[in-house]
């Protein structure tokens, strides 16, 4: 079964840092490209990050870009957002999503609820 | 940027009801366009692709069209599993645009 698990979602305090991780299953990591993609609560869909299959590529959102990093590790089939300076309109719930066709997700995690506040 | 928009916002229908959505994009994306449907508290699911391929799985009440800058979403019969918020995305461009939801209820 293809499967992706979020995890390091918590409370933190504005200015803090927190590192999410994304374990994938049941498909060929390495082969395709990942998003981060977030939702605040009650609102829509944003694109946060993507990274190709090999990492060459990386994109960021212009409201997180100099702030969180994306990474992935094919050898251990994992995908990570590093995420510092964070503020309260990062507060969401953040996806870990499978990348077909150029920017076309086609598997979502269940996803990791951050919540940035004092 | 490409800028998505749905139509309606929210639509309030039956078990039964045909209904439609509304998704355009502020300049012309192809068919590069998927439908995603996504229940409260829970992620959101591919439902189609490439404006109009159902994606494995997905029943064949749901259909879509479209090319260039207008598309729609189109379930024949809705169902009780139906009632959920759907989103169209554009996916040109490694962002991949998602448009603001049209979230389905019970009238």
């Amino acid at each position: 079964e293809v499967q992706l698990v979020e995890s390091g979602g918590g409370l933190v305090k504005p200015g803090g840092s927190l590192r999410l991780s994304c374990a994938a299953s049941g498909f060929t990591f390495s082969s395709y490209p990942m998003n981060w993609v977030r939702q605040a609560p009650g609102k829509g869909l944003e694109w946060v990050s993507s990274i190709s299959s090999s990492s060459s590529y990386i994109y960021y959102a212009d409201s997180v870009k100099g702030r969180f990093t994306i990474s992935r590790d094919n050898a251990k089939n994992s995908l990570s957002l590093q995420m510092n300076s964070l503020r309260g309109d990062d507060t969401a719930v953040y996806y870990c999503a499978r990348v077909r066709n150029t920017a076309m997700i086609d598997i979502w995690g269940q996803g990791t609820m951050v919540t940035v506040s004092s | 940027d490409i800028q998505m928009t749905q139509s309606p916002s929210t639509l309030s229908a039956s078990v039964g009801d045909r209904l439609t959505i509304t998704c355009r994009a502020s300049q012309s994306i192809g068919n590069w366009l998927a439908w995603h449907q996504q229940k409260p508290g829970k992620a959101p699911k591919l439902l189609i692709y490439r404006a109009s391929s159902l994606e494995s799985g997905v029943p064949s009440r749901f259909s879509g069209s479209g090319s260039g800058t207008e598309f729609t979403l189109t379930i024949s019969s809705l169902q009780p599993d139906d009632f959920a918020t759907y989103y169209c995305q554009q996916y040109t461009t490694y962002s991949g645009t998602f448009g603001p939801g049209t979230k389905v209820d019970i009238k």
